[in-house]
């Protein structure tokens, strides 16, 4: 299994523009989390679906952010339009079962806007 | 809400000594408590969990304390070595709430030799 997959690993936009973070999770896992991690905030949970449906979107830091889950084995991370202070690496993470082994992260996107 | 405080937020010790670290949560509906180890540049990586019905447990050199009533949990590290260098976070998780998933502030470890 090739695990959580992000794409891409590194992406640098200008203020003003659209950025889409994408997100394979594990097949046969049925929860899909999304995190922003900076130096002053942590990791901070953003939104989070099961079964394809946002469970709590509460983490959302503005308008500006939106993610979806199409199907089982995709997920998206928009943020229209990126500022600098969205500047961050962002997660996401898949989960099976019970128990903390059940999640997974995948390597993560480091996004800077400039 | 759901919560989850940690400290220290920094750590240093020497090379062969112990190191704690100590977070509280706030929602006593959580039933399991994770701590990950995040080195730079790398995503989190699980190294032991305690369920909500237990009060220990021990692997190797690390041992997690549960304390339920007080609704605090720690990390022992013993012995420390160059190589336990890292961020350290706490966690907890929320399986009435589909199996939230959150985290404290984090601990940047230094061991120094």
């Amino acid at each position: 299994d090739a695990g959580v997959i992000q794409s891409p690993r590194h992406e640098v936009t200008e203020m003003g523009q659209e950025v889409t973070l994408r997100c394979k999770p594990i097949s046969g896992h049925n929860s899909l989390f999304w995190y922003r991690q900076t130096m002053m905030r942590g990791l901070e949970l953003l939104i989070y679906f099961n079964n394809n449906v946002p469970i709590d979107d509460s983490g959302m830091p503005e308008d500006r952010f939106s993610a979806k889950m199409p199907n089982a084995s995709f997920s998206t991370l928009k943020i229209q339009p990126s500022e600098p202070r969205d500047s961050a690496v962002y997660f996401c993470a898949s989960r099976s079962g019970t128990g903390a082994q059940g999640y997974t992260f995948g390597s993560g996107t480091r996004l800077t806007v400039v | 809400g759901e919560n989850v405080e940690q400290h220290p937020s920094t750590l240093s010790v020497q090379e062969g000594d112990s190191a704690v670290i100590k977070c509280t949560y706030s929602d006593s509906a959580s039933n399991y408590f994770p701590w990950y180890k995040q080195e730079l540049g790398k995503r989190p990586q699980l190294i032991i969990d305690i369920r909500s019905n237990v009060g220990e447990k021990k692997d190797q050199r690390i041992a997690v304390t549960l304390n339920k009533t007080a609704k605090h949990f720690s990390l022992h590290i013993t012995e420390t070595q160059p190589e336990d260098s890292a961020v350290y976070f706490c966690a907890a998780i929320f399986y009435n709430q589909g199996g939230k998933l959150i985290f404290g502030q984090g601990t940047e470890l230094s061991v120094k030799p």
